[in-house]
């Protein structure tokens, strides 16, 4: 079935420490690739997209994505996570042709120790 | 400008009986999504309205599961008769246009029973 994975469910980093999550998806044809973050208590919020152009996105609070149209991926990074980076992290697909429908992953759950 | 509102934040029912669930979207957005989590599992699509009208409704369920959107403004997601199974977090989000990220709610989560 074509789906959207994200190969960690938990992770959990030192402050300091680099981060890369992982999201691969399965569909074919233009696609338009987010990460969503929701913080504790809060609402899910739109972290970076990429819809063209130069495949690496940077994002609110230092974060960025790399588009690798060859391997299906649009992995997350950040050099150095804070404490306050503790939250889950959804990548999303938008298929060309179901604009607007977002297809997510499980989600990654982030936990940074200070 | 004000963010989806999503109502109630909890709910807690029996087996069987009926829950309905308010999204008030960001003023001037048309279209209007409704999504559900389920624990442990990715965020699904339900459905997705442009203004009153139903654009995409194959992720709903079942028929337990009546989604309306009068007049185009607010809308609400009724489950009747409530199942085990319906429990999640249900989440919504609405967009100027398809192209545009979603702008998502807090969630309501239902717990049944």
């Amino acid at each position: 079935a074509q789906s959207v994975s994200q190969h960690n469910h938990h992770v959990i980093l030192s402050e300091a420490a680099s981060l890369e999550l992982g999201c691969n998806y399965s569909y074919g044809g233009t696609v338009n690739l987010f990460w969503y973050v929701q913080y504790p208590g809060q609402h899910l919020q739109l972290l970076l997209k990429y819809f063209s152009g130069d495949p690496l996105v940077k994002g609110i609070k230092g974060f960025e994505a790399e588009f690798i149209k060859s391997k299906f991926s649009f992995n997350l990074r950040k050099p150095s996570v804070q404490w306050s980076d503790t939250a889950e992290y959804f990548c999303a697909v938008q298929r060309g042709s179901t604009l607007g429908r977002l297809y997510f992953g499980r989600g990654t759950q982030l936990t940074v120790w200070p | 400008e004000a963010g989806v509102t999503q109502f109630p934040s909890h709910s807690v029912i029996e087996k069987g009986q009926t829950v309905t669930l308010r999204c008030d979207p960001i003023s001037g957005h048309d279209n209007l999504y409704w999504y559900r989590r389920v624990m442990g599992k990715e965020i699904k699509f339900l459905l997705h309205f442009v203004k009153e009208s139903k654009q995409d409704e194959s992720g709903m369920p079942n028929n337990r599961f009546l989604a309306e959107r009068t007049g185009g403004t607010y809308s609400t997601l009724k489950v009747q008769p409530a199942e085990l199974e319906d429990s999640g977090v249900y989440f919504c989000a609405s967009s100027q246009d398809k192209q545009f990220f979603l702008h998502f709610g807090n969630g309501t989560r239902l717990t049944v029973t």
